[in-house]
């Protein structure tokens, strides 16, 4: 079964701030079999990227994808008052092919 | 623009089979070639895959929950439906209906439409 951990749990930033969230696969999954969601209270989740690094429609470039393997990273790089949230990492492929990582809440300091 | 919208029932008794509809605007899925999946969440907790429909016809569910989950397609009303039998106060939760494109060989594309999502109560 393919475990994704999502650290920290929690980050405290002010807007303008860089966020460095991380997900981390056991085992390793491939490179592109990775997607980032953003969740903001009371909506439904919605697609930041997919295939470890591809913004989806309509996402800013603020926000970035990198990794592979084991380690995957979504990066805000100025954190804006509208990203605080909920992020969720998920793997395709893996057994069971769908899995979320438990999610890293970003507020604010 | 493709949108989904859940359906169903907010309360549920104890040990009776939950059912949920999604319903499909602005697309059809007959002849689309996407997975529909269904996901939930518990009160204050994170995202569970429950099981995805794929355009063949082909199911697959989180082992967790296959023995209770069965989802399938209505095409003639565009929509597609999850059943969860035998529920009780731990699958109380929202439930959201999402769809997703075909991974390719390489490439994973994400669940880039999701519905509102219903709360559904399991209670007495």
């Amino acid at each position: 079964e393919i475990v994704l951990t999502q650290s920290p749990g929690t980050l405290s930033l002010s807007p303008g701030e860089r966020a460095t969230l991380s997900c981390r696969a056991s085992p390793p999954i491939s490179t592109s079999y990775l997607a980032w969601y953003q969740q903001k209270p009371g909506q439904a989740p919605r697609l930041l990227i997919y295939g470890a690094s591809s913004r989806a429609t309509g996402i800013p470039d603020r926000f970035s994808g990198t990794g592979s393997g084991t380690d995957f990273t979504l990066t805000i790089s100025r954190v804006e008052p509208e990203d605080f949230g909920v992020y969720y990492c998920q793997q395709f492929g893996g057994s069971p092919p769908r899995t979320f990582g438990q999610g890293t809440k970003v507020e604010i300091k | 623009q493709v949108q989904l919208q859940e359906s169903g029932p907010g309360l549920v008794k104890p040990s009776q089979t939950l059912s949920l509809t999604c319903t499909v605007s602005g697309g059809a899925i007959s002849g689309s070639d996407y997975y529909w999946h269904w996901i939930r969440q518990h009160p204050g907790r994170g995202l569970e895959w429950i099981g995805y429909i794929y355009s063949t016809g082909s199911t697959y569910y989180s082992p967790s929950l296959k023995s209770r989950a069965t989802i399938s397609v209505d095409t003639s009303k565009n929509q597609f439906s999850l059943r969860l039998s035998s529920v009780t106060a731990a699958d109380t939760a929202m439930y959201y209906c999402a769809r997703e494109d075909p991974p390719t060989t390489y490439y994973y594309y994400g669940m880039d439409v999701w519905g509102q999502g219903t709360t559904v109560t399991v209670s007495s």
